[in-house]
């Protein structure tokens, strides 16, 4: 059973737009979520967080909504980039362990 | 600083095999995480190290599979009688503690196995 979903295997937008990436979760004993970007060849580098209190995070370009009734998480990029072109996968993590569990991936592709 | 190594980058091997794949984590980091992607889905976790010991091994996928970490940095992830189900990308992730639920999680390059 595939406890976090990302709906949208690819996500095409023009530079300055919006990029909304979402992704859902089943598991109510989440209570931490995050997003990883992926670039070809290289390793998931972390890009931003939410605790299960809050319902958004914005750390300069990337605002993170969690709708905790919702199960539901997604990630905006505003002005978008072309170099925010990657994979971005979401994450959670319950409170009784260590482990991440991610969903699927989105290809974002920003074009110029 | 330096981030996660691992090593080789890729391997490739034949079905029956036994394959190390090698994880160096950042300095000082107590917490290390194998997980292994497959095409076209995101990492899944496979075992988690706090020091030494192995805190949660139950993604490990059956007993061909197997990690250690000796001395509480470098950790080794071995499979036995490789099968090309095993085929995919290894990530090897570490983090300062492990045990809180806001620690970071820094990945590696990862492992692309191959076999045939």
């Amino acid at each position: 059973d595939q406890q976090v979903k990302q709906n949208s295997p690819s996500l095409s937008v023009q530079e300055g737009r919006i990029s909304i990436l979402n992704c859902d979760y089943t598991n109510s004993m989440f209570d931490y979520f995050l997003w990883y970007k992926k670039y070809p060849a290289e390793g998931p580098t972390f890009l931003i967080s939410i605790s299960s209190i809050k319902d958004k995070n914005e750390d300069g370009r990337f605002t993170v909504f969690l709708n905790k009734s919702a199960k539901h998480l997604s990630l905006h990029i505003v002005p978008s980039q072309p170099g925010d072109s990657a994979v971005y996968f979401c994450a959670t993590r319950g409170t009784s362990g260590s482990r991440l569990t991610f969903g699927e991936g989105t290809q974002l592709t920003v074009n110029p | 600083g330096a981030g996660v190594s691992q090593t080789p980058s890729n391997k490739v091997t034949e079905k029956g095999k036994y394959v190390e794949l090698r994880c160096d984590p950042i300095s000082g980091h107590t917490a290390l995480y194998w997980y292994r992607q497959s095409l076209g889905q995101g990492p899944e976790f496979l075992i988690y190290f706090q020091g030494t010991g192995a805190a949660d091994d139950s993604g490990l996928p059956n007993d061909r599979f197997f990690a250690v970490r000796p001395e509480g940095s470098v950790s080794t992830l071995k499979i036995q009688r490789t099968e090309r189900g095993d085929s995919a990308v290894y990530l090897c992730a570490s983090s300062k503690a492990g045990t809180a639920t806001t620690d970071t999680q820094y990945f590696g390059p990862g492992t692309r196995l191959t076999v045939l």
